[in-house]
């Protein structure tokens, strides 16, 4: 089994620019979630995709992230315009549904670097 | 006060030590309680779940969670080289997989 896969690994951008990440989760797995650690501080919650629909975005720091999940596969997170405060480690997770205790898959992470 | 404490480190033990990782919290709504590994570059893997107050053991580790107290902890038995890693405590109040991480605890195992 595939695990959950993102791309890419590292990402440098300038201040003001555009990125896009992109998760392609575990085939199957219906709930995708995103994740993202900044420099000296906790993983924290961004948002959570049920196939193609938001359950939960309230972890999204503002309209400068949008998150998207056309058909229920992949998803992507596009940051416009990145700023500074964006750098860090982007996760992507997923996990079956209705699997009562079924542990979330962590993907490798982008490394974002603004500069 | 943070949601979730973890003490970061680093802790480094020589090979064949028990080793104590503890977070505490301050949320009663948590319930759910994880313990999750990361090496270097990876993703988090989880290693321990659990919801109710006690121990829970699996080979070489035992989560510990004591509800009354709001502390976690995670011991590793007979640590290798192999465990050096960063260690998370993951909680979640409703089941809903919106994780409070702390900021884990660089281990490292010295043979």
């Amino acid at each position: 089994e595939a695990g959950v896969t993102q791309f890419p690994s590292h990402s440098v951008i300038e201040k003001g620019q555009t990125v896009t990440l992109r998760c392609d989760p575990i085939s199957g797995h219906d709930n995708l979630y995103w994740y993202r650690r900044v420099m000296g501080k906790e993983i924290k919650f961004l948002l959570h995709f049920v196939k193609e629909s938001k359950q939960d975005e309230s972890g999204m720091p503002n309209n400068r992230f949008l998150a998207e999940r056309t058909g229920g596969t992949y998803s992507t997170l596009k940051v416009q315009p990145a700023e500074l405060e964006d750098s860090g480690v982007y996760f992507c997770a997923s996990s079956p549904r209705g699997v009562p205790n079924s542990p979330l898959h962590f993907g490798n992470g982008t490394r974002l670097t603004v500069t | 006060q943070k949601e979730v404490e973890q003490d970061p480190g680093p802790l480094s033990v020589p090979e064949g030590a028990i080793v104590s990782l503890n977070c505490t919290y301050s949320n009663s709504a948590f319930q759910y309680f994880m313990w999750y590994r990361q090496y270097s570059r990876k993703g988090p893997e989880l290693l321990m779940y659990t919801y109710s107050s006690g121990n829970k053991e699996d080979g070489r580790f035992t989560a510990q969670v004591d509800k009354s107290s709001k502390y976690i902890s995670l011991f590793i038995r007979d640590s290798q080289p192999s465990d050096s890693a960063t260690y998370l405590c993951a909680l979640d109040g409703a089941g809903s997989y919106q994780l409070t991480f702390g900021k884990g605890t660089k281990l490292s195992v010295i043979p």
